[in-house]
């Protein structure tokens, strides 16, 4: 079946400039995350979505990233005046549950560098 | 705040030459220890769920244990198809249901 997916996998912006990455879960999943993964660290959570819920978002490094999933399914990260530290792998997840602890499967991520 | 502390952070084996990797962690309430592979320029891949101490899960090569404190992932005899970034992370009683995770640990077997 159809895992999750990303678009675009790759995004160059110069600094500045607004962009907008789009995550499109497992059908029937209830859960969505963000992650943001730097080279040669593992990932950190950005924001999670229970649905249309976006109940935590305590990851979001400043006021410049911005998520939503309006209809509860598919999800955009949008980051404003993009900089140059935001440059890294964007990655989403999506879990078929909400209250128990159960695995998250991840998308092939979004590499975004900004100049 | 939870924390997880994975090594060595690279490991080189031949192949068939048997290793664990270990992870530590602290956490408020674990409601979940995760491990997951990452190949380069790819998603982490779902491997294990450990719930509580003392249980172990498998699956082919690979073995995960769960103590009060720390995570071992053996691999017995691997494969140059072994070869993968393996990623650990925590699931605690606070911030829903994000993971925190380890920084990785980067194995490559030769063959």
């Amino acid at each position: 079946g159809a895992g999750v997916s990303q678009s675009p996998r790759y995004k160059v912006a110069k600094r500045g400039q607004d962009v907008a990455l789009r995550c499109d879960p497992i059908s029937g999943h209830v859960s969505l995350f963000w992650y943001q993964q730097a080279l040669g660290q593992g990932p950190e959570f950005l924001t999670y979505f229970q649905n249309e819920a976006q109940l935590d978002k305590s990851g979001l490094p400043s006021d410049r990233f911005f998520a939503e999933r309006p209809e509860g399914s598919v999800s955009t990260l949008k980051i404003q005046r993009t900089q140059q530290e935001d440059s890294a792998v964007y990655l989403c997840a999506s879990s078929p549950r909400r209250e128990v602890p159960f695995e998250q499967f991840f998308g092939p991520g979004t590499r975004l560098t900004v100049l | 705040e939870d924390q997880v502390t994975q090594s060595p952070e690279a490991l080189r084996l031949q192949e068939g030459e048997s290793s664990s990797l270990n992870c530590s962690y602290t956490v408020s309430g674990l409601r979940g220890l995760f491990w997951y592979r990452q190949d380069p320029g790819k998603g982490p891949e779902f491997l294990f769920t450990l719930y509580s101490a003392g249980e172990e899960k498998e699956k082919e090569r690979l073995k995960a244990t769960l103590t009060k404190k720390e995570s071992f992932l053996h691999i017995t005899a691997p494969k140059p198809e072994d070869s993968a970034t393996y990623l650990c992370a925590v699931r605690g009683n606070t911030g829903f249901q994000k993971l925190v995770f380890g920084t990785g640990t980067r194995l490559l077997v030769s063959p």
